[in-house]
């Protein structure tokens, strides 16, 4: 079975500073999607970027990067010119391929950001 | 376009009870998706369907129920609440494959 595991619970960045946020998954499929959602105090779960593992290039999305090393089985997020409004939960999530879609998400990790 | 909408906000349950969470989607997605968030973890999925009329179970189903009679409705049933069942409840749609999930707001339950 697939696992997702993001092993730092909590982080803390000084706004305008560069955070990077570590997931690391175990799968035996070639073919698959990694995703990081953002879940502010709201509770609602936001899509920050996606990466096709497939594609060697790494996503980007505006302030957020990602750093994908298939063979490690890494997929870190880095924030850029982190902004308060960026504090929230963090979650790693893994798309199993073969119709169904399902997410595997890691535990999360809290990231605070200070003035 | 009210995406995915979950109802209730928020309920509290005596043990032994029984309820319907409602997830109601104008996407017009095909995957509909039913996840639980208990404190301090990520999400779990219970149930999910490929489509109306068919469902499978995810990860964690026991103690839950689901149907999926429409594309837009994927009820989720607890038949007999036990306080192991408190937790945030979230339906999420995707459309094509691969793509990214669409997350409703939430439902808070609290089984005392």
């Amino acid at each position: 079975a697939q696992t997702v595991t993001q092993s730092q619970p909590e982080m803390s960045v000084q706004e305008a500073e560069t955070v990077t946020l570590s997931c690391t998954y175990d799968t035996s499929e070639s073919d698959y999607y990694l995703f990081w959602y953002k879940q502010p105090p709201s509770r609602q779960m936001i899509l920050v970027i996606r990466q096709e593992a497939y594609k060697q290039q790494n996503a980007t999305e505006n302030r957020f990067s990602v750093n994908f090393q298939k063979a490690a089985k890494s997929f870190s997020l880095k924030i850029s010119d982190s902004q308060l409004g960026d504090a929230a939960m963090y979650f790693c999530a893994y798309s199993t391929q073969g119709g169904s879609e399902k997410l595997v998400f890691g535990k999360g990790m809290k990231l605070t950001v200070n003035p | 376009n009210a995406g995915v909408t979950q109802t209730p906000k928020f309920r509290i349950l005596k043990i032994g009870q029984s309820m319907t969470l409602q997830c109601t989607q104008d996407m017009n997605h095909n995957y509909m998706y039913w996840y639980r968030q208990d404190p301090g973890m990520g999400l779990k999925l219970i149930y999910y369907s490929v489509g109306a009329g068919i469902t499978d179970k995810g990860e964690v189903p026991n103690g839950y129920n689901v149907s999926r009679s429409t594309t837009e409705d994927f009820p989720l049933r607890l038949e007999l609440a036990a306080p192991s069942q408190t937790s945030v409840y979230f339906c999420a749609v995707t459309g094509q494959v691969y793509q990214p999930q669409h997350f409703g707001d939430g439902t808070r339950l609290s089984i005392l």
